[in-house]
Parts: structure tokens; C-alpha cells; sequence
């Protein structure tokens, strides 16, 4: 199984400044297409995950462009420009390269 | 607009099958792949298994011994069975749909845009 890592586990931020999340795969997520198979999804409080990024930089429908993915290979980012309120949760990558498909252990994302 | 509803006991008892149905509403299980992912009190996502109206299945090797899941376009359902459950079951259970779509040079993505609620299953006697 491909072991996905991610850091900080908790991270207490200022609303309005940056903020960034890591996500280290055992291995390389780059599919023979070019595309990196990896996903970006925030938990909010009592709610279900929801999808932010997707092949590691598209942003999915409908969500804020404050929020960007990048990285390629076996590391990848993602970043808050100007944090909100509202962006508090747990935030999890995902790898759907290879079966099972394997998430990071999550971010903790509270307001200062 | 897609919406999916887990559905079944919220109590199992030790060493029985665990049963769980998602009904889709706003489109059909004929078009997509479908997973369900669990996620235990104050703990992480874990995915079990997928399936498609083809029949392609996958499971998750740590589970794949005790799941089961299966589709009902008639009724335009997915259902999981997991059976000899134990306490670590304890989760809640989520059924979600993968995207299925196109990007750039003709291939596909296959995230998951869409979950429901979920559903909480305790495992006791």
C-alpha cells in the first residue's frame, strides 16, 4: 500500500494569513498519463469530507480560488492564500494512483 | 444535484454482518464508480471498496476477506456487507462517488465529488 504522511498534524492559524499543509507519498503518484493522482479533502466540523483539490492542483467546482494544490512525484502542497473562519476542519490527502486507495492521517486546522 | 443516503443499523452485534445500503438520488449508479470509506470515532478515512455497474470490484486487502459490496440499478443503490465483525468496526460509514471526469488528453479522473452523510455503525453486544 502506498503510505501517505502528512504535516503538520495540527496547525493553528490567523485568519487572513497563509497557511500550508504537506503530504509526503512512499511512492511516486505520477500515472503514466502525466497526472499526478492525488486529492485534497477538508472535513468540516460535524460534516462529511468534501472534495477541494483534485490530480493534485485542479481546483473542484465551487470551491474558493484562495485555495491552490501543487507538488509533484512523491510531495505535494496545499495552500491557503488568506485563511477564513470558515476553513476550519481536518484537511486529508488522498493518493488514487494505485487500489487501496490510501488518505494522510490529517490536518487539524483551528483559528488562533 | 447528486445526493447519496447511507441507510442501516446503527448496532451490530460482535461476529455478525454489518449491512449498509446508499441510495442515490439526482443520478444513476449506471454512470459512475462508487466507494464507501469508513472513519472511526476521532479517527481518519480509511477506504474499503469500490464498485461499478460492470461489476468491476476492489477491495481493500485488510478487508477484503469480510466485504462485500454490490450495486442495484433497479433501485439505483450500492450496498456493502461486512461480515464477523468485531468493536474496531465501530465507524462511521460513508458511501461516496468517484467523479469519472475527463481531463486533459482524453483520461480520467476518479475522485470523490460527492458523499453523503454518513452513518454511524457501533459494533456491540
Amino acid at each position: 500500500d502506498i503510505v501517505m504522511t502528512q504535516s503538520p498534524l495540527y496547525l493553528p492559524v490567523t485568519p487572513g494569513e497563509p497557511a500550508s499543509i504537506s503530504c509526503r507519498s512512499s511512492q511516486s503518484l505520477l500515472n503514466s498519463n502525466g497526472y499526478h493522482y492525488l486529492e485534497w479533502y477538508l472535513q468540516k466540523p460535524g460534516q462529511s469530507p468534501q472534495l477541494l483539490i483534485y490530480l493534485a492542483s485542479d481546483r473542484a467546482s465551487g470551491v474558493p480560488d484562495r485555495f491552490s494544490g501543487s507538488g509533484s512525484g512523491t510531495d505535494f502542497t496545499l495552500k491557503i492564500s488568506r485563511v477564513e473562519a470558515e476553513d476550519v476542519g481536518v484537511y486529508y490527502c488522498m493518493q488514487a494512483l494505485q487500489s487501496p486507495r490510501t488518505f494522510g492521517q490529517g490536518t487539524k486546522v483551528e483559528i488562533k | 444535484q447528486v445526493q447519496l443516503q447511507e441507510s442501516g443499523p446503527g448496532l451490530v452485534k460482535p461476529s455478525e454482518t454489518l449491512s449498509l445500503t446508499c441510495t442515490v438520488s439526482g443520478g444513476s449508479v449506471t454512470n459512475n464508480y462508487w466507494s464507501w470509506i469508513r472513519q472511526p470515532p476521532k479517527k481518519g478515512l480509511e477506504w474499503i471498496a469500490y464498485v461499478h455497474y460492470s461489476a468491476e470490484n476492489n477491495y481493500s486487502p485488510s478487508l477484503k476477506s469480510r466485504v462485500t459490496i454490490s450495486l442495484d440499478a433497479s433501485k439505483n443503490q450500492f450496498s456493502l456487507k461486512l461480515s464477523s465483525v468485531t468493536a474496531a468496526d465501530t465507524a462511521v460509514y460513508y458511501c461516496a462517488r468517484h467523479s469519472g471526469r475527463g481531463v486533459g488528453g482524453g483520461y480520467t479522473a476518479y475522485d470523490l465529488d460527492y458523499w453523503g452523510q454518513g452513518t454511524l455503525v457501533t459494533v456491540s453486544s
